[in-house]
């Protein structure tokens, strides 16, 4: 059972283009959850999301972010229009219900 | 929303040395957990309690639910446990299966 996938590892995007970053859960897992680590600062809630569900966003930007877990297929977030201040290392972790959560290496953007 | 604050940020120690690392949380939780995130690298789960002590190898995690504060333990501590470990609860009173708020994280250094 491999661990949380997520890819890619590291991305690089020209300011005003659209990153995209995968996440596959752990397998089983129904729960997946996206933060976001800007540098020097700590780890923070973007997003909670079950199959085809938004369950909680509250921690997303209201404009250019965006987040999905279709029924196939991994969890994607996509950030449209990156700016330089999107530049941060992106963690998504998955859990069963109610136990302990999972996290991938994380996708470490840069945005140029 | 739950607030969780972290003691001490920096912590540089002699190998050998008992290590304790506190965490205090402001509203009643189902679960806390400790991560560990090395340099560059990924997000770790150490562990996951809920009430009294969990014990995994050197490393000990306590928690008071009265007094809302979980402390982690290294014992005989290495080099190789240099690392940010990071306390974090459910965001919501009671939310078990919520994203996770996050305290600021202690660097710990373990010299040779």
């Amino acid at each position: 059972n491999a661990g949380v996938m997520q890819n890619p590892r590291h991305l690089v995007r020209r300011r005003g283009q659209e990153a995209r970053l995968r996440c596959s859960p752990m397998k089983g897992h129904s729960h997946v959850y996206w933060y976001r680590q800007l540098p020097e600062e700590g780890l923070k809630f973007m997003v909670y999301l079950q199959k085809e569900n938004i369950i909680d966003e509250s921690g997303m930007p209201k404009e250019r972010f965006s987040a999905e877990f279709p029924k196939e297929g991994p969890s994607i977030l996509r950030i449209q229009q990156v700016v330089r201040g999107d530049s941060a290392a992106y963690f998504c972790a998955s859990s069963p219900p109610m136990e302990r959560a999972f996290f991938g290496q994380g996708t470490r953007l840069t945005v140029v | 929303k739950n607030e969780v604050e972290q003691s001490p940020q920096n912590l540089t120690a002699q190998e050998e040395e008992f290590i304790t690392i506190n965490c205090s949380y402001s509203v009643g939780i189902s679960a806390l957990h400790w991560l560990q995130q090395h340099p560059g690298g990924g997000i770790v789960s150490l562990f996951m309690l809920s009430s009294g002590k969990k014990k995994h190898g050197r490393l000990i995690a306590t928690i008071n639910i009265q007094e809302k504060h979980s402390s982690l333990h290294i014992t005989a501590s290495h080099p190789r446990d240099s690392a940010v470990y990071i306390c974090a609860v459910p965001m919501y009173s009671g939310g078990g299966a919520d994203g996770l708020t996050f305290g600021k994280g202690t660097h710990l250094i373990i010299q040779p």
